[in-house]
């Protein structure tokens, strides 16, 4: 089992540009979830899904989107790059009120 | 306004000796409290959790304490070895909330060899 995996691992955009990312888990569970990690600010929620075709907003949804079309992907959607979101991003899968499992993370740089 | 505060961004001890890492949390709605270890370009990983109806849960080396009336939790970790420098954050769940986490800010473990 891969667990969750993020695409792509890094990238680099200019303000104003739009990007797609991508989680995939293989392990069927039902929630997902986007957090993005600050410097010390912990890990803070941005979206979240409790099941194929829901979604939901989290602590910080400003600036992004997301769609959940198949129970195994969710897609973190930037429609137009800010600086402020330079960030980490992490997404990661649970069984209803079990942990959740992370992904490796997607280090995102917005100049 | 941070719900979940870790107020030690940084924590250095001796191969061998105990770890203790805190976390305090504001709001009485809580009921799950988790912590994650995170090794740099990884993502978090589940350590330990414990429910507000226990006061301690053990596992191997971890240990974490919860005390509700102070609304303060903390990771014993004993013996500290080096593998266990990493960053460590506590995270806790709201009981009508789905399955949704509270991060605190994180602490970064340094165990000296």
């Amino acid at each position: 089992n891969a667990g969750v995996t993020q695409t792509p691992k890094f990238r680099v955009l200019k303000t104003g540009q739009s990007m797609t990312l991508l989680c995939a888990q293989d392990m069927n569970h039902e929630y997902m979830y986007w957090y993005r990690q600050d410097p010390g600010m912990g890990l803070r929620l941005i979206h979240y899904s409790v099941g194929e075709g829901t979604t939901a907003k989290g602590e910080v949804p400003d600036g992004y989107n997301v769609s959940r079309l198949k129970k195994q992907n969710f897609l973190l959607g930037l429609e137009s790059a800010a600086p402020s979101q330079t960030s980490v991003y992490f997404c990661a899968s649970s069984d209803d009120f079990n942990e959740q499992f992370f992904g490796p993370g997607t280090r995102l740089t917005v100049l | 306004d941070q719900q979940v505060k870790q107020n030690s961004p940084s924590l250095s001890v001796q191969e061998g000796r105990i770890s203790i890492l805190n976390c305090d949390y504001t709001n009485s709605m809580f009921d799950y409290f988790l912590w994650y270890k995170k090794y740099p370009a990884e993502g978090p990983t589940f350590l330990i959790s414990i429910s507000s109806i226990k006061d301690k849960n053990e596992d191997g080396r971890f240990t974490v304490f919860l005390n509700k009336s102070a609304k303060h939790l903390s990771l014993h970790i004993v013996p500290s070895q080096p593998g266990d420098s990493a960053v460590y954050f506590c995270a806790a769940r709201r009981d009508n909330a789905g399955n949704m986490l509270t991060f605190g800010g994180g602490t970064r473990l340094m165990v000296k060899p």
